[in-house]
């Protein structure tokens, strides 16, 4: 059974790096046939798909974030990391790691992470 | 177009059967997918590939399709299907990931 566990700070200053990981138990993140995904919930609003990386690299971006977001790969942990650079109150969030396990949508999900974003 | 484009709200009465849209662009070439998610707690697979459930999900719930709308039905809603449902598709590209805006549903 696939399982996600992020881990990271649930406040961030403004101007600054926003830096979350997710571990992943069960599967490889190399074998991994679907993309490892990071999506937020901003607070009383929808979810938004921040992006993406296949595990030979290739990664896509939500153009609405105007290249902030770095999404990598560590295969000697296991995880994925996302880094969200230039934090303001807008990225105040739930943001979620999340990866399909055999199905065509993103099925498993990390626990969340409350993101706050406050001097 | 790189939306998806759901009602905000939606009510149906205990034992009924309601039906939630979502639509855009994208849909008339990449599935729709649904999640419902209830306060405090992520999101839930119960849709994918616009009509196919995932391990473990009732069938009760629903997809279909048709151009550029994609619909999620319930049959016979009961008190705990009431949460948050949203839609997920690609975008033109593929590349992409979209949600709708989500859809409260209220079961009355």
């Amino acid at each position: 059974q696939v399982q996600l566990q992020q881990s990271g700070p649930g406040l961030v200053r403004p101007s600054q790096t926003l830096s979350l990981s997710c571990s992943a138990s069960g599967v490889s993140v190399i074998n991994g046939g679907y993309p490892w995904t990071w999506i937020r919930h901003h607070p009383g609003k929808g979810l938004e798909w921040i992006g993406h990386v296949y595990f030979r690299g290739n990664t896509y971006y939500n153009p609405s974030l105007k290249s902030r977001a770095t999404i990598s790969i560590d295969t000697s942990e296991n995880q994925f990391s996302l880094e969200l650079t230039s934090m303001t109150a807008a990225d105040t969030a739930v943001y979620y790691c999340a990866t399909g396990t055999g199905y065509s949508a993103p099925d498993s999900w990390g626990q969340g992470t409350l993101v706050t974003v406050s001097s | 177009s790189s939306e998806l484009t759901q009602d905000p709200a939606v009510s149906v009465a205990l034992g009924q059967t309601v039906r939630i849209t979502c639509q855009g662009d994208s849909l008339r070439s990449h599935y729709a997918s649904w999640y419902q998610q209830k306060p405090g707690q992520a999101p839930v697979l119960v849709i994918y590939g616009q009509n196919s459930r995932p391990s473990g999900i009732p069938d009760r719930f629903s997809g279909s399709g048709s151009g550029d709308t994609a619909s999620f039905i319930i049959t016979g809603a009961r008190a705990d299907d009431e949460a948050d449902y949203y839609c997920h598709s690609r975008d033109s590209s593929g590349h992409h990931l979209l949600f709708g805006g989500g859809t409260k549903l209220t079961v009355l």
